[in-house]
């Protein structure tokens, strides 16, 4: 079965360090791995995709993944944190199996940038 | 472009009555899902419409149901309240393209059981 582990429920970074939110993932087959980001009472913002080709990928809000296949990981980083990137992350993958079209989610991350 | 919208914002019920929550995907998406964020349970898949045709559905009773209307938009209804159903009921949007496979999210319902 399909699963991501979000590891960490909260990560503190100061305003301007860089930020790594990290996520693991277990799948049979090829992955497909997303993150979004949830501010509060809003819904998901899709913020990068990992579907094929170079493990590092660009995403939204300055964002970036570095997708590793030997180590299943598929960490959100970002050179410089901004005080509005608080917000809570999720990690996903899609499953496909049996007829499936749809995304299981990690736990979430709690993100806090302090300034 | 417009983004997946839901109505509506907040849904307040008694416990035995019936919700019904309505969803507009992305323009030229065909395809709806709704998941249910529940605290403490996390992101859960519910329901997979594409085409106007029920794909999938994920480990709810059958009280949960919808439909996906001609215009692709959808509507998810909830049968016999109960006081666990109060969550926040996202609903995303996909064009169903093969080697896409990212899902747009709306504002979500909060509904809310007493």
């Amino acid at each position: 079965a399909q699963s991501v582990a979000q590891p960490e429920d909260q990560v503190n970074v100061a305003e301007g360090n860089p930020l790594t939110v990290k996520c693991t993932y277990s799948v049979s087959g090829n992955p497909y791995l997303f993150w979004y980001v949830q501010y509060p009472n809003r819904g998901l913002q899709f913020l990068l995709k990992y579907i094929t080709g170079d493990n590092l990928v660009k995403g939204s809000y300055g964002f970036e993944a570095e997708f590793n296949k030997s180590q299943t990981s598929f960490h959100l980083k970002k050179p410089s944190a901004l005080v509005s990137d608080s917000a809570l992350y999720f990690c996903a993958v899609r499953d496909g199996s049996g007829g499936y079209n749809k995304l299981i989610f990690g736990a979430g991350t709690r993100l806090a940038v302090h300034p | 472009e417009a983004g997946v919208t839901q109505s509506p914002t907040h849904l307040i019920k008694t416990r035995g009555q019936q919700a019904t929550l309505r969803c507009s995907p992305i323009s030229g998406h065909t395809s709806v899902y709704w998941y249910q964020q529940a605290l403490g349970l996390g992101l859960q898949f519910l329901l997979w419409y594409d085409e106007g045709e029920e794909r999938n559905r994920g480990n709810f009773p059958p009280r949960f149901s919808g439909r996906q209307f001609p215009n692709y938009s959808s509507e998810l209804n909830v049968n016999a309240l109960e006081l666990e159903d109060s969550a926040l009921y996202l609903c995303a949007s996909s064009p169903w393209d093969r080697g896409s496979y990212e899902q747009y999210f709306g504002p979500g319902t909060r509904l809310t059981v007493t």
